[in-house]
């Protein structure tokens, strides 16, 4: 059974278009992340929420929207694609808040290209 | 603020030499650190943590890890590489000035050789 699992694993688009990445996990925890990993492979978290609450939102753009229907659903949602959005986007969730003490758990990845 | 830093981009070992993967951190107040690895195309995996206690902590795969508060590092070591440790390793620091989130280092990309 997939843990942490990301739709879809690749995504191909246009500038100026929408588009979603759903996320899910299966582990009972109650926090979930957004991380973006650019060319260079550095990560970057942008957001978190733990059940349902949002409770980390970095600098970033207000095109980027997640949401969370519920404690074992993360969806990213980024309207009008730049080229600079062209990334991997990793899911990750934990037992604890933030991630302090427990470690996290990724998904695959959901590569995204904006040409 | 806290940050985290990975001084190599690469490291190159010999199958059955042992290996260091160096990795130093910035916080106030006390650390919690991580080590994660990213084989090609898959998430992280977590690999092991210092919250507190043994300075030495041991983690998946025979990786291990010391904690240094003096030197604030956490360099990741195995007595003995495989070539199957050849991915990318990641250093990672919470602490309460960041409200614990978790920043992740540059990484560095493990090279074993046969």
């Amino acid at each position: 059974d997939t843990a942490v699992s990301q739709t879809p694993k690749y995504l191909v688009t246009q500038m100026g278009n929408d588009k979603s990445i759903k996320c899910e996990q299966n582990l009972g925890h109650d926090t979930m992340y957004w991380y973006k990993q650019d060319s260079k492979k550095f990560l970057k978290i942008m957001f978190s929420y733990n059940n349902k609450e949002l409770i980390i939102n970095e600098t970033v753009p207000n095109r980027f929207s997640p949401k969370s229907p519920d404690k074992a659903h993360l969806n990213l949602h980024i309207n009008s694609l730049e080229l600079g959005d062209s990334a991997v986007y990793f899911c990750a969730s934990s037992q604890a808040r933030t991630g302090n003490t427990g470690e996290l758990f990724f998904g695959e990845g959901s590569r995204l290209t904006v040409l | 603020a806290q940050s985290v830093a990975q001084p190599e981009d690469q490291v190159n070992v010999a199958e059955g030499n042992p290996l260091t993967v160096k990795c130093t951190y910035s916080v106030s107040g006390n650390p919690y650190l991580f080590w994660y690895v990213q084989y090609p195309n898959r998430g992280l995996q977590f690999l092991l943590k210092y919250i507190t206690g043994d300075n030495l902590v041991k983690g998946s795969y025979g990786f291990e890890a010391e904690f240094n508060k003096s030197q604030t590092s956490f360099h990741l070591k195995k007595p003995s590489a495989l070539v199957s440790d050849s991915a990318l390793y990641f250093c990672a620091v919470s602490a309460l000035d960041s409200s614990y989130k978790l920043i992740f280092g540059s990484g560095t990309r493990l090279l074993v050789r046969p």
